[in-house]
Order: structure tokens, then C-alpha cells, then sequence
């Protein structure tokens, strides 16, 4: 069965500093790992995606993520964290299988304090 | 280009009344998808359909009816609400099954149920 772990439920990060949301997953093929973002009463926005290729991709407003098959992980990641990056992150996978479900984390709230 | 849109934002039920929450969407995807929040526990799947003519169950469906009506549109009713129905409900499309689409979600509708 797919699952998909989030094990912190919030991150707090000084402005400027890098951050790092973390993210495992658990599929039985191959997978497709998705992060979103979701600001107070608003609905989920794609933020970046891994299908294959290079295990660093790159993303929206600076966002960053490594695909680490060996751990199946897919933390994402940015540089320099500024406070309208607070907002709460969903991390997501679908098994390339053929199943057309995704399968989402509990979330990870971040919290950037100026 | 609305994209996702949810009608309607807001709605209070009292135990057992019915309710049908519609959504649209003007990207031409094939896939659409219902998804409960609550606190804690992410989005869990409610309902989905791969493409126009199919629904399937995802992981919380009793309780819960679906239509996809056309290509653009996949409603959601509950037959006899009940208080553990209250949530925040988001539908969303993406353009599966011919590649591992991200997903675009509606605004929400938050759904309260005395």
C-alpha cells in the first residue's frame, strides 16, 4: 500500500535562514512525489514534482526538492526562507503503476519568524 | 481561465438533511477528485474518476455519493449528513491517465454539520 509520512508537524525558521520540510514515502513501483503549498482558506498549489531523471528538482518561489530513492525521501528544501513562505506544506506520491490515486501527507506547518 | 472552481463556499447542515457540492473545471482534464481536510490528518480521497464515465471509491467514500456528469463536472452528495461530516471538502482535476499530472484543487468548501 502507498503511504506517505510528513513526521514533523510544524517547522520553525529564522527569515533568511535555509529550511528543510521533510518527506518519506512508501509505494510499491516506482513513484511520482508531489509538494504543495496551502495558504490560510485557500486550496493546495502545486509547488514542484519528481517523475524521473535528476533527483533535484526546482520549483516554485525558490523551492527546491532531492529525491533520495535509497532513503525514499523527498524533503523539500529552499535556500533562504522568507516569512510569506509561512504557510502549511503537503508532500504527496502515485504509484506510477497505473493507479491514478494520490496519496498525501498529514502536512507540515512552516513558520518563518522575521 | 477559472480553473477548479467549488460551489458553495460555505454550508450548515442539520444531521440528516441532504446536500450535493458541485464542481467544475475549465482545463480540459480527464481526471477529477474529492478529498475531505481535517485537522491532523491531511486530505484523505473520498471519490475519483480517471476519466469521463467512471468513478471509483478512494479511501473514506461511505457516506458519500458521485456524479461526473460530463467531462467538466463532478458533484458530490451527501444523502444524510452526519456531524462526523463536518470538514473541509476540495475537489480537484488533473490531466491522468496519460502521465503523472500534478493536481489543481478548487478554493474549498467548508462544510459544518450540527
Amino acid at each position: 500500500a502507498q503511504s506517505v509520512a510528513q513526521p514533523e508537524d510544524q517547522v520553525n525558521v529564522a527569515e533568511g535562514n535555509p529550511l528543510t520540510v521533510k518527506c518519506t514515502y512508501s509505494v510499491s513501483g516506482n513513484p511520482y512525489l508531489f509538494w504543495y503549498v496551502q495558504y490560510p482558506n485557500r486550496g493546495l498549489q502545486f509547488l514542484l514534482k519528481y517523475i524521473t531523471g535528476d533527483n533535484l528538482v526546482k520549483g516554485s518561489y525558490g523551492f527546491e526538492a532531492e529525491f533520495n530513492k535509497s532513503q525514499t525521501s523527498f524533503h523539500l528544501k529552499k535556500p533562504s526562507a522568507l516569512v510569506s513562505d509561512s504557510a502549511l506544506y503537503f508532500c504527496a506520491v502515485r504509484d506510477a503503476s497505473g493507479t491514478y490515486k494520490y496519496i498525501f501527507g498529514t502536512g507540515t506547518r512552516l513558520k518563518v519568524l522575521a | 481561465n477559472a480553473g477548479v472552481t467549488q460551489t458553495p463556499k460555505f454550508q450548515v447542515l442539520k444531521t440528516g438533511q441532504s446536500m450535493t457540492l458541485q464542481c467544475a473545471q475549465d482545463m480540459n482534464h480527464n481526471s477529477m477528485y474529492w478529498y475531505r481536510q481535517d485537522p491532523g490528518m491531511g486530505l484523505r480521497l473520498i471519490y475519483y474518476s480517471a476519466s469521463e464515465g467512471t468513478t471509483d471509491k478512494g479511501e473514506v467514500p461511505n457516506g458519500y455519493n458521485v456524479s461526473r456528469l460530463n467531462k467538466r463536472e463532478f458533484s458530490l452528495r451527501l444523502e444524510s449528513a452526519a456531524p462526523s461530516q463536518t470538514s473541509v471538502y476540495f475537489c480537484a482535476s488533473s490531466d491522468t491517465p496519460t502521465g503523472a499530472y500534478e493536481q489543481y484543487f478548487g478554493p474549498g468548501t467548508r462544510l459544518t454539520v450540527t
